[in-house]
């Protein structure tokens, strides 16, 4: 079965922290993505990727860095988390530019005491 | 840019009872997705069924289907037959244009009752 996996299912970290939330796929997928689940606010794009070392913001960058070294594995930075990024972190992957064929990882709640 | 807007935060559906859940869109494109997507308790996000906006016909899944009116950027999920693990957050989706991602709706919890 094919599977994005994240690193942590709960984090809690404080503030002023650098945080580094992992996400790992086992497809060969080319692009990968960062959202935050809020409520009320559904799922917004913090980052994506396209190919290995290359990174585009989303819609929400502000606060967040992106590293993706390898194909499978891309990692979201907290530099110095905050209490406003208390939030659900949930990475997906797929394989073409395209609406469908998204598969998501079971997200990491993090919170920022 | 495109929205998607879902005014139904929460509803309740008996089990084996019908449940429509609502979703309206704005785009000025005349290609893309739209997509229903359930996130149960455990967190993992699962696509529920797609529509292709040059489709007419509205697509079907089984005991799920969709309403789809192009004209009046409308999009509602029927669910037949509901049953206890239906219960979820469903998040209408959509997809297209130049961006080349997907832009969520905020979401309806859906329960089921016994």
């Amino acid at each position: 079965d094919v599977k994005v996996t994240q690193s942590s299912r709960y984090l809690v970290k404080r503030t002023g922290e650098k945080v580094f939330l992992e996400c790992v796929q086992d497809m060969d997928h080319e692009n990968m993505f960062w959202y935050r689940q809020d409520p009320g606010l559904g799922l917004r794009l913090i980052y994506f990727s396209y190919d290995v070392k290359m990174k585009e913001k989303g819609d929400i960058p502000e606060g967040y860095s992106v590293s993706r070294e390898k194909k499978e594995r891309f990692s979201l930075i907290l530099e110095s988390a905050s209490t406003n990024q208390t939030s659900m972190y949930l990475c997906a992957s797929t394989q073409a530019r395209r609406g469908y064929g998204y598969t998501f990882g079971s997200g990491t709640r993090l919170t920022v005491v | 840019a495109q929205t998607v807007t879902q005014s139904q935060p929460e509803m309740s559906v008996q089990e084996a009872e019908t449940v429509t859940l609502s979703c309206t869109y704005d785009t000025s494109e005349s290609d893309y997705y739209l997509f229903w997507y359930k996130q149960p308790p455990s967190r993992q996000m699962i696509l529920v069924i797609r529509q292709e906006a040059y489709k007419q016909q509205n697509a079907t899944e089984n005991r799920f289907s969709v309403n789809f009116q192009k004209a009046a950027k409308s999009f509602s999920l029927k669910i037949s037959d509901s049953q206890l693990g239906d219960a979820a957050m469903y998040f209408c989706v959509f997809y297209g244009g130049a961006t080349n991602k997907l832009i969520f709706g905020t979401g309806t919890l859906l329960a089921v009752q016994p």
